[in-house]
């Protein structure tokens, strides 16, 4: 199914390495999250961008970088500088609502592991 | 600080049993909540969300401002009802919106 597509949907790395990781959609929300969920500590928001071209840092952004040069793609980096960055990563992308914003949409994740 | 608070990380019930997965939260605005489920192999998918007022998949929640509560109930479980649940908050703060999510539930329904 379409509307948010995450690639790849498995990703190994090396100690040290940067890594990043896509995330497209085609719903023209104008909105984009990144999310990391961790078991029993539910998802925890790394990054969020409301407008092309800005973004916004999280609760948890220490260790990852990303960008919005488009509208409908939003790619996180996550850097070596990461203490812990196996986990699994989930975007998300929301519509404007006036002046607040409609619920968000979930693409199918991606599974990170630091071998 | 906003927090959202699921106390049950799994929650099991017999098939036809009545299913009640709590959730409350505190924030000092008003508060827009949601529920999400993720079944397996599946994205996160939304639920419901309270000022739909809505039943979905013969789930509903009610939000109780007194008890600061958004629980999810379900008269009769279903197999298929068997997913991690999170409840999640919609708040805003310098100028944005955010959702902050608890750290779920695992309903399992046994046949």
């Amino acid at each position: 199914d379409g509307g948010i597509t995450q690639s790849p949907k498995y990703l190994f790395r090396k100690e040290g390495q940067n890594v990043t990781l896509s995330c497209e959609q085609n719903l023209n929300h104008d909105a984009m999250y990144w999310y990391r969920q961790d078991p029993g500590q539910g998802l925890r928001l790394i990054y969020y961008s409301q407008i092309v071209n800005d973004f916004q840092k999280g609760d948890i952004a220490e260790g990852y970088s990303v960008s919005r040069e488009k509208k409908e793609s939003f790619p996180l980096t996550v850097t070596s500088a990461q203490k812990n960055p196996t986990a699994f990563y989930l975007c998300a992308s929301s519509m404007r609502r006036g002046i607040r914003w409609n619920e968000q949409f979930f693409g199918p994740g991606t599974r990170l592991t630091v071998l | 600080a906003q927090r959202v608070t699921q106390p049950e990380k799994l929650l099991s019930v017999f098939k036809g049993a009545p299913v009640e997965l709590k959730c409350n939260y505190s924030y000092s605005g008003s508060p827009e909540l949601f529920w999400y489920v993720q079944y397996s192999r599946q994205r996160l998918q939304l639920l419901l969300r309270h000022i739909s007022r809505e039943s979905i998949k013969g789930f509903t929640a009610d939000l109780n401002k007194g008890e600061t509560s958004f629980h999810l109930k379900k008269p009769f479980a279903q197999e298929e009802d068997s997913a991690m649940y999170y409840c999640a908050l919609l708040y805003s703060g310098a100028g944005s919106y955010q959702l902050t999510f608890g750290k779920g539930t695992k309903l399992s329904v046994i046949p």
